[in-house]
């Protein structure tokens, strides 16, 4: 079975702070993806970044950066010069090839952001 | 514009009664499905569908339901068995790839027992 653990139930930062968002997961597959995907108050999770299990390589984009570690099965999501308008609940997820196709995510806890300008 | 509408976005219901969310999505997407969120919690997977009239129970399907008659849509009955329906459902959709493809969202339907 799978598991993503997302330890920080929420974060505050002051406007312009970088911040950092954890994310373990857990999977006995060698093939896997891993996601985030970002809920504001709206309610519809917006697709982040996609990242699969044989590429190590960092991603920047814009002011969001991800650090993927196979070594210590981290996924972790770095906003630098927060903005108010980051202030939502950020989700981990993973996929795991189970023969079948696509056959949904699991998901971690959520983060809930804070940025207080 | 493509993408996923997810109806009713509130809809309350009296204990016993069973009662419908709809979505619909416009994208073409082969898979569908659905998930459960609580306050504080991830979202958990009800029921997912990879194809017209298959569709397979996820790690939560006790009291639900669901169909797929036509590609577009993915209707999901909470029966009046699911001892705890409050709570924010939402829908999504894919490509069917396989794991390496980004799931897209509806905005959601808040079910509330009454």
């Amino acid at each position: 079975a799978q598991k993503v653990t997302q330890a920080q139930t929420e974060i505050s930062v002051v406007e312009k702070e970088d911040v950092t968002l954890d994310c373990v997961y857990e999977t006995r597959d060698t093939t896997y993806y891993l996601f985030w995907y970002k809920q504001p108050p709206s309610g519809e999770l917006v697709f982040l970044i996609r990242r699969n299990s044989f590429d190590e390589q960092n991603e920047i984009s814009g002011r969001y950066s991800w650090n993927f570690q196979k070594s210590t099965s981290s996924f972790n999501f770095t906003i630098t010069a927060s903005q108010v308008v980051d202030s939502a609940v950020y989700f981990c997820a993973l996929s795991v090839y189970s023969g079948g196709g696509a056959d949904g995510l699991t998901f971690g806890k959520g983060t809930h952001l804070i940025i207080q300008p | 514009d493509g993408g996923i509408t997810q109806s009713p976005k509130y809809l309350f219901r009296k204990e016993g009664q069973n009662v419908t969310l709809s979505c619909e999505q416009n994208l073409n997407h082969d898979a569908m499905y659905w998930y459960r969120q609580d306050p504080g919690q991830g979202l958990r997977l009800i029921y997912y569908s990879q194809i017209v009239n298959d569709f397979q129970k996820g790690d939560i399907a006790e009291g639900y339901s669901v169909s797929r008659e036509k590609k577009e849509s993915f209707p999901l009955t909470v029966t009046s068995a699911q001892k705890n329906p409050t709570a924010f459902y939402l829908c999504a959709s894919s490509i069917f790839q396989g794991m390496n493809t980004e799931a897209f969202f509806g905005q959601g339907t808040r079910l509330t027992v009454v």
